[in-house]
């Protein structure tokens, strides 16, 4: 039941673009995105509920497809306090709780 | 207003002995969700509360684990006897609401079982 995502890693400049993914093999409810800093604890970034429907924050967006039961978490011209790890959590149709991915390790550079 | 407050914040102890994780969730909030992060393993969900009443605990790896709840602003997990394959950094979370409600994480507490 635990969500894939995509990439594990990945590596940019500051002002580059990134997306994540997330993806269930199962009808999902809810899509939770986290971003935990190193040392730190997760933090809350956003909740998609329906599908299609597509959330954001300033340069930090994300996408959930409900057919494809997948979510994307979009970040723009990144900046250098985006590094940490993301952790998309998903919620079954059908269940009540959250499962976490194993994460996205996000490496911002000058 | 305070968040998630866990204690102790960072454990050192040797096989065998207890060890007494605590959280006190955030006031109003009725689910409670102890978290355990390993690199292998990444964030599992240990057991969760709803009202002070455990609701999921599939997620709590053996009987040497448990987990109460006494009431509404404080909760514990216990490891008896603790092993090094315990070592973790476990995590504490709390919202108002369960499935479209964000969870509040608490610092964690590094345990380390030597």
């Amino acid at each position: 039941q635990q969500p894939v995502q995509s990439p594990q890693a990945v590596i940019l400049r500051e002002g580059e673009d990134a997306v994540i993914n997330c993806s269930s093999s199962k009808a999902l409810y809810s899509v939770h995105w986290y971003r935990q800093k190193h040392g730190e604890a997760p933090v809350f970034l956003m909740i998609l509920l329906k599908g299609g429907e597509q959330k954001g924050h300033e340069k930090i967006s994300a996408s959930f497809n409900e057919k494809k039961q997948q979510s994307s978490l979009y970040l723009t011209a990144s900046q250098l306090s985006y590094s940490g790890t993301y952790f998309c959590g998903t919620v079954l149709q059908g269940a009540q709780k959250l499962v976490f991915g194993q994460g996205t390790r996000l490496t911002i550079n000058p | 207003d305070a968040g998630v407050i866990q204690s102790p914040r960072h454990e050192v102890t040797e096989m065998g002995q207890e060890v007494t994780l605590r959280c006190k969730p955030i006031s109003g909030h009725d689910y409670l969700f102890w978290y355990r992060q390993t690199m292998m393993r990444g964030l599992e969900l240990l057991i969760y509360f709803n009202n002070n009443v455990p609701i999921d605990d599939s997620g709590m790896p053996e009987d040497r684990f448990s987990a109460k709840m006494p009431n509404a602003s404080f909760s514990t997990l216990k490891i008896q006897p603790s092993e090094p394959r315990d070592s973790a950094v476990y995590f504490c979370a709390s919202t108002a609401g369960e499935r479209n409600q964000p969870q509040h994480f608490g610092d964690g507490t590094r345990l380390s079982i030597l």
